[in-house]
């Protein structure tokens, strides 16, 4: 069954510290890999997208890493700022028919 | 112009009500999408217009009526809704469908009374 599981469930940091969000997938065939900021009652916003052929990529603070092989990605969000605080999902497109296949998020309170 | 417009931001309805919901791209994208999602879930896939034909239904009941009157524009129409319909409707707009990044807006928070 084509699943992405996502961890922890929800993160409490202190402002300007660094974390790390999980995402594990068994989508297969997989065409890439998508980060994406939702904040409250808006939609999400593109932080990254990855092929199975990138290992990283980068956004400002925000660094995603992928691993192929074992299906699993990260989030690395860096010198977190209060405007962080939102739901961060990972989305993986199924190759066939292109569906996205959403994770259930990662909810980040970044607090003063 | 990156961006997809959806009116109205806020909507209550009542279960007796007709009303309809609009989405807007000037990104000469071709797919257009149909998003529900409830608080704390991630959104889930109602409908896809690939080049203003319907191409996807995720079996929605038919209280919710799509409709893609040209390639820049999705609307959805809504009519004896119920009370667990009440969500953040998110429309979407990609290049072509398929594997194409897709552009969110920013949503239409319903509540049905």
């Amino acid at each position: 069954k084509n699943q992405v599981e996502q961890s922890p469930q929800s993160l409490i940091i202190l402002e300007g510290k660094n974390c790390t969000l999980q995402c594990n997938y068994t989508v297969s065939p997989f065409s890439n890999l998508r980060w994406y900021k939702q904040d409250t009652g808006r939609g999400p916003v593109s932080l990254t997208i990855m092929t199975f052929s990138e290992n990283t990529k980068s956004n400002g603070r925000y660094t995603a890493t992928l691993d192929a092989d074992t299906k699993q990605s990260s989030l690395h969000i860096t010198a977190s700022q209060l405007s962080d605080s939102a739901s961060y999902i990972c989305v993986v497109t199924y190759n066939q028919g292109g569906k996205l296949i959403f994770g259930q998020g990662t909810e980040l309170s970044v607090k003063p | 112009d990156t961006e997809v417009t959806q009116t109205p931001k806020h909507l209550v309805m009542g279960m007796t009500n007709k009303k309809s919901l609009k989405c807007e791209q000037h990104m000469g994208h071709r797919a257009m999408y149909w998003y529900k999602q409830k608080a704390k879930k991630p959104p889930e896939l109602m409908f896809v217009y690939s080049y203003e034909k319907l191409s996807i239904n995720e079996s929605v009941p038919s209280r919710f009526s799509p409709e893609c009157p040209n390639s820049s524009l999705l609307n959805l129409h809504l009519h004896a809704l119920q009370p667990e319909d009440s969500a953040l409707y998110l429309c979407a707009s990609s290049q072509y469908s398929g594997t194409y990044e897709q552009y969110f807006g920013p949503g239409t928070r319903l509540t049905v009374t």
